[in-house]
């Protein structure tokens, strides 16, 4: 089915390790995204990327990188991972950076931090 | 800095009741506003957009309402299901051109 596909859908890291987040979107997009989604606080925005070859920051950057593979591909890594990083990661895409087009998410990472 | 709000936080409801759920947001330059489903442990599925010229938009058992100067938007669930228990999000689109989410109303439908 089309759509956007995250790998890994569960993770559990120790403190100071680092890992990549992968995502792929097979719909032909050109803008994705990386949300955090936390109890109580919903889900922020960490990057973004408006077409390939581009990556801007979100509300919650710090502790991240972003790499813009290639128009299907929008990878998120955690250099040095945080217990404050625990969260679960979605990963979104839209058919452009201008309004009034849908997003469609991923299902998911759930990333725990030890 | 665009804040969206959603009340209530969690709402109980018989099967087979409508129900609204509301969301506000601070800043009425909005190009769009998003309606999305969450399940549990799994992602977001898109349910209603309405662009800001509109004032609703509508899916089978769904009604999503607009009002840009008062800075609301409603979602109304026609005799509601247990199927439809799921936490409802509503997301604004502003001049950033990045949704904004609110934290969600949690709905449960009781058989």
């Amino acid at each position: 089915n089309a759509g956007v596909t995250q790998t890994p859908k569960f993770q559990v890291l120790k403190t100071g390790q680092s890992m990549t987040l992968q995502c792929a979107q097979d719909m032909n997009h050109n803008s994705m995204y990386w949300y955090r989604q936390d109890p109580g606080m919903g889900l922020r925005l960490i990057y973004y990327s408006a077409s390939e070859g581009t990556t801007d920051k979100g509300e919650v950057p710090n502790g991240y990188n972003v790499s813009r593979l290639n128009k299907r591909e929008f990878s998120l890594r955690l250099e040095s991972a945080a217990p404050s990083q625990t969260s679960v990661y979605f990963c979104a895409s839209s058919e452009g950076s201008r309004p009034n087009y849908g997003y469609t998410f991923g299902s998911g990472t759930r990333l725990t931090v030890v | 800095k665009q804040e969206v709000t959603q009340i209530p936080a969690a709402l109980s409801v018989p099967e087979g009741e409508n129900l609204v759920l509301n969301c506000s947001f601070t800043d009425s330059a909005i190009y769009n506003l998003q309606w999305f489903r969450q399940d549990p442990g799994k992602g977001l599925t898109s349910l209603l957009l309405i662009q800001s010229s509109q004032r609703e938009q509508t899916s089978g058992r769904l009604n999503a309402s607009l009002d840009k100067s008062s800075g609301r938007s409603t979602l109304y669930i026609a005799a509601s299901q247990p199927g439809d228990s799921a936490t409802y999000l509503c997301a604004a689109q502003g001049g950033s051109e990045k949704l904004v989410f609110g934290k969600g109303t949690k709905l449960t439908v009781n058989p």
